[in-house]
């Protein structure tokens, strides 16, 4: 069973391009997290989806961060306009869910953006 | 969710058992205390969860104290890759907070 996936593992920007970040959950998982880490800091929550919703977006920066869930594909997270400041590791997780109850999320090895 | 209080740093010999504090005093009673490490700026990797009782799994065992304001997570016998931070973290599972909240964790160094 793979785990979660994603890609690119590196991404290199010039400042001012577009930053495409895509992340295949565990088989099963239809929950999607992103979370961001600067260098020498611990992980900060961005966004959390479900298949083709936004649940809960307090993590995200209010200017060219976005992110999406669709019903078929990956999800991708999409950072416009690149400035030096998103050069980081960026990690999805996925969990799945039982009526109420929160499973356990589960990480992926990350994407490391380096903007120029 | 319930803020935790972890050591920076510890360091354990090789083929010794690790044992890792976090102190969760405030936390509620439908918060789980989750651990999870990171080697060397890989992703987060799952140890384990529990509520109240103690847990065990293949990579480690958890112990919460009766009160559930602290817990210990113990490595049983340490390896050069056991080397990471690991993190501590209180999470309502029950229609809650989805977010996992990371700390600055504990740097836990293996000494060969």
């Amino acid at each position: 069973n793979a785990g979660v996936m994603q890609n690119p593992r590196h991404l290199v920007r010039r400042r001012g391009q577009e930053a495409r970040l895509r992340c295949s959950p565990m088989k099963g998982h239809s929950h999607v997290y992103w979370y961001r880490q600067l260098p020498e800091e611990g992980l900060k929550f961005m966004v959390y989806l479900q298949k083709e919703n936004i649940i809960d977006e307090s993590g995200m920066p209010k200017e060219r961060f976005s992110a999406e869930f669709p019903k078929e594909g990956p999800s991708i997270l999409r950072i416009q306009q690149v400035v030096r400041g998103d050069s980081a590791a960026y990690f999805c997780a996925s969990s799945a869910k039982h009526g109420q109850s929160q499973e356990t999320q589960y990480f992926g090895p990350g994407t490391r953006l380096l903007v120029l | 969710d319930a803020k935790t209080t972890q050591p920076p740093s510890m360091d354990c010999a090789e083929g010794r058992a690790a044992n890792l504090p976090c102190n969760h005093s405030t936390i509620s009673g439908n918060e789980y205390v989750y651990w999870y490490r990171q080697i060397h700026s890989q992703g987060p990797q799952y140890i384990i969860h529990g509520l109240k009782n103690n847990e065990t799994n293949e990579m480690a065992s958890l112990i919460i104290t009766e009160d559930r304001k602290s817990s210990t997570l113990i490595l049983p016998h340490a390896t050069l890759r056991d080397t990471a931070v690991y993190y501590c973290i209180v999470r309502a599972v029950m229609g809650g907070n989805e977010k996992l909240t990371f700390g600055t964790g504990t740097r836990l160094t293996i000494i060969p």
